[in-house]
């Protein structure tokens, strides 16, 4: 099984400063990928980055990077330049097996001040 | 790219009805669905998988005679909540696999569902 770890029900950054949402992992399986989620008040999800357990870099998408530190089953997320619009709910997730599920973590709710 | 349509965005339905939930996509064949239920301010929490032509495989805890989901055709699957109760109220959202991009996985916009 696996299992995904926030600690950190809320955050807050200013405008333009950088913000790192942690997420720790746990998982037997060795091969695995690691998501991260944003969920504005409406709901939707929309994907932000991804890192597999066998990538030798940390992935990076625009704003967004990823802490990828395998042996401390830890994956944070980076989020430079922080803008108004990245306040929101954002979730980490895992997947492993071969069964494709996702597992979320509990989420952390990022208010960016102006 | 990939896309899932969800419907409906919003529903309001009376304790004791039935209500339908759709997912479509759009631009792929969805060999693979996944329903979750979030709850005001909490995680995604995983309900059931279908997989097309087959039926689907239900959570721990999950009751499968009240949650019926049917993945009838590789673009569809639905979520019937039966005999709605108040404590249903709940955002629901589909994920389907595999997508294109996002590493496969595509998600509805969600269904916000209040029993009254």
């Amino acid at each position: 099984a696996q299992k995904i770890t926030q600690t950190q029900p809320g955050m807050f950054v200013q405008e333009k400063e950088a913000v790192t949402l942690d997420c720790t992992y746990d998982t037997s399986d060795p091969s695995y990928g690691l998501f991260w989620y944003k969920q504005p008040s409406s709901g939707e999800m929309i994907f932000l980055i991804y890192q597999g357990s066998y990538d030798q870099q940390n992935a990076t998408e625009g704003r967004y990077s990823l802490n990828f530190q395998k042996a401390r089953k830890s994956a944070n997320l980076v989020i430079s330049a922080s803008q108004l619009g990245d306040s929101a709910m954002y979730f980490c997730a895992i997947r492993g097996g071969s069964n494709y599920k996702l597992t979320f973590g509990k989420g952390t709710l990022l208010t960016v001040n102006p | 790219g990939a896309v899932v349509s969800q419907h409906p965005s919003r529903v309001i339905c009376k304790s004791g009805t039935s209500v339908k939930i759709e997912c479509r996509s759009l631009d792929f064949q969805a060999t693979t669905m996944f329903w979750y239920r979030q709850f005001p301010k909490q995680s995604l929490m995983l309900m059931a998988t279908s997989n097309e032509g087959s039926k689907a495989t239900y959570e721990q805890g999950v009751e499968k005679d009240k949650f019926l989901i049917n993945h009838a055709s590789l673009t569809l699957s639905t979520l019937t909540v039966t005999s709605a109760h108040p404590e249903d109220s709940s955002f629901y959202i589909c994920s389907a696999l595999p997508g294109t991009g996002n590493y496969g996985y595509t998600f509805g916009s969600g269904t916000r569902l209040t029993v009254v």
